[in-house]
């Protein structure tokens, strides 16, 4: 089965300070995707960034980036020019590349931002 | 636009009681899903369904039963509340994973006493 691990519970950055959220997950497949959410104290869901895995290049989104290492089954999110407003829980999930097949979270990442 | 709608968004039920957060979309979803989060345990998928007609069992499915008769609509049943079951609950739908992302509700605070 397949299992997704945020090793850090919780994590503090200062802002305009750079973070990464670190994420690893187990598979047996060669098609898949992994996305991280963020949900702020308002309890919402939002999507950060996403990335699938035949695409060798990270995705970025503005001051959000990955580093993918497919190999090492690795999916961290680096942060840079940290915000009060990035102060959040942060999900790191996976699906498998198949339109039929359900989406697995992490545990989470519980960010705060240092004034 | 209304996006993913939950209802009630707070409940408290004692233990046995039965009830149904209903949950329903207006983007044409296929995939629709239901999550409960808790405290250090993340997003946990209770049951999934990826068409009318069609649903299966997510990681923590036990105490819970489903059923999509359209497209639009997925209610989450308890049949009978246990206190392990207070958490929160999300419904969460997409076109499917190749498509995009998941639109999640605002959740539902479910309390069994």
């Amino acid at each position: 089965a397949q299992t997704v691990t945020q090793s850090q519970p919780e994590m503090s950055v200062q802002e305009a300070e750079t973070v990464t959220l670190s994420c690893t997950y187990d598979t047996s497949e060669s098609d898949y995707y992994l996305f991280w959410y963020k949900q702020p104290p308002s309890r919402q869901m939002i999507l950060v960034i996403r990335q699938e895995a035949y695409k060798q290049q990270n995705a970025t989104e503005n001051r959000f980036s990955v580093n993918f290492q497919k190999a090492a089954k690795s999916f961290s999110l680096k942060i840079s020019d940290s915000q009060l407003g990035d102060a959040a829980m942060y999900f790191c999930a996976y699906g498998r590349g198949n339109r039929d097949d359900k989406i697995i979270f992490g545990k989470g990442t519980r960010l705060h931002i240092l004034p | 636009n209304a996006g993913v709608t939950q209802t009630p968004k707070f409940q408290v039920l004692k233990t046995g009681q039965s009830m149904t957060l209903q949950c329903a979309q207006d983007m044409n979803h296929e995939y629709m899903s239901w999550y409960r989060q808790d405290p250090g345990m993340g997003l946990r998928l209770i049951h999934y369904s990826v068409g009318a007609g069609i649903t299966d069992q997510g990681e923590v499915p036990n105490g819970y039963n489903v059923s999509r008769s359209t497209t639009e609509d997925f209610p989450l049943r308890l049949l009978s509340a246990a206190p392990s079951q207070t958490s929160v609950y999300f419904c969460a739908s997409s076109y499917g994973q190749r498509d995009g992302e998941l639109f999640f509700g605002e959740g539902s605070r479910l309390t069994v006493l």
